[in-house]
């Protein structure tokens, strides 16, 4: 299971637009990765994921250049309720999840 | 949407007592998972199942520790004797199948173990 590192927080003010870099320098071939958001005493919740090139939905988009070692998750317009942990993890189809520190976003008025 | 759910949200027992925690998957999900979260601390891997049979289990997941999905919906987390550094949340996750195209594991809520 490829390692990542991601920053330990960040802040933004709402309407700016939050780009979180994650770095996963050994992906394997079959691995994905995937997004998770989670606000405190919730389960993480799912928010995007890829394998290459560019995802997008109606929360976020994913960036992940052709080598695929590292990823850019893309919030859009971040308002307070985007206040949270941002995990990046990568991993098989089956695999458990290997869950790293994420990243902590502040959102100030 | 569907969803996982879970119960109870909140769970309070005495140290030493036996604790079963609920998850319901979502209903066509074949593969299953708990993890937990200490207060303050990292998102960790338990167990997953699948076939009704563990598939992986981490060093965490010691003979206190059991699953079972005694019918078509419930998986269950049960934990036998339970001490006081169990306090955390527990999380059921699961997903669809190996053929899917992706792994995207859906978290429940969360039950929320304090061992007394």
């Amino acid at each position: 299971l490829a390692k990542t590192t991601q920053p330990i927080s960040m802040d933004s003010y709402e309407g700016q637009e939050v780009n979180i870099t994650c770095s996963h320098n050994n992906i394997a071939t079959n691995d994905y990765i995937t997004w998770y958001q989670q606000f405190p005493s919730q389960g993480p919740r799912f928010i995007i994921q890829g394998y290459k090139t560019k995802v997008t939905n109606e929360v976020a988009s994913l960036f992940i250049p052709a080598d695929r070692k590292s990823s850019t998750l893309s919030l859009p317009r971040v308002s307070l309720s985007d206040t949270a942990v941002y995990y990046c993890l990568v991993g098989g189809r089956t695999d458990k999840l290997i869950f790293g520190t994420g990243t902590r976003l502040q959102v100030f008025p | 949407e569907p969803e996982v759910t879970q119960t109870p949200s909140h769970q309070v027992t005495q140290m030493g007592q036996e604790v079963i925690l609920r998850c319901v998957p979502i209903s066509n999900h074949l593969y299953f998972y708990w993890y937990r979260q200490i207060l303050g601390q990292k998102v960790e891997f338990l167990v997953s199942f699948y076939n009704n049979e563990i598939s992986e289990k981490s060093e965490i997941f010691d003979d206190q520790f059991s699953v079972e999905r005694p019918d078509g919906s419930n998986f269950t987390l049960k934990i036998r004797s339970t001490k006081l550094e169990d306090s955390a949340m527990y999380f059921c996750a699961s997903i669809s199948h190996a053929g899917a195209q992706s792994n995207t594991q859906y978290f429940g809520p969360g039950t929320r173990l304090t061992v007394l």
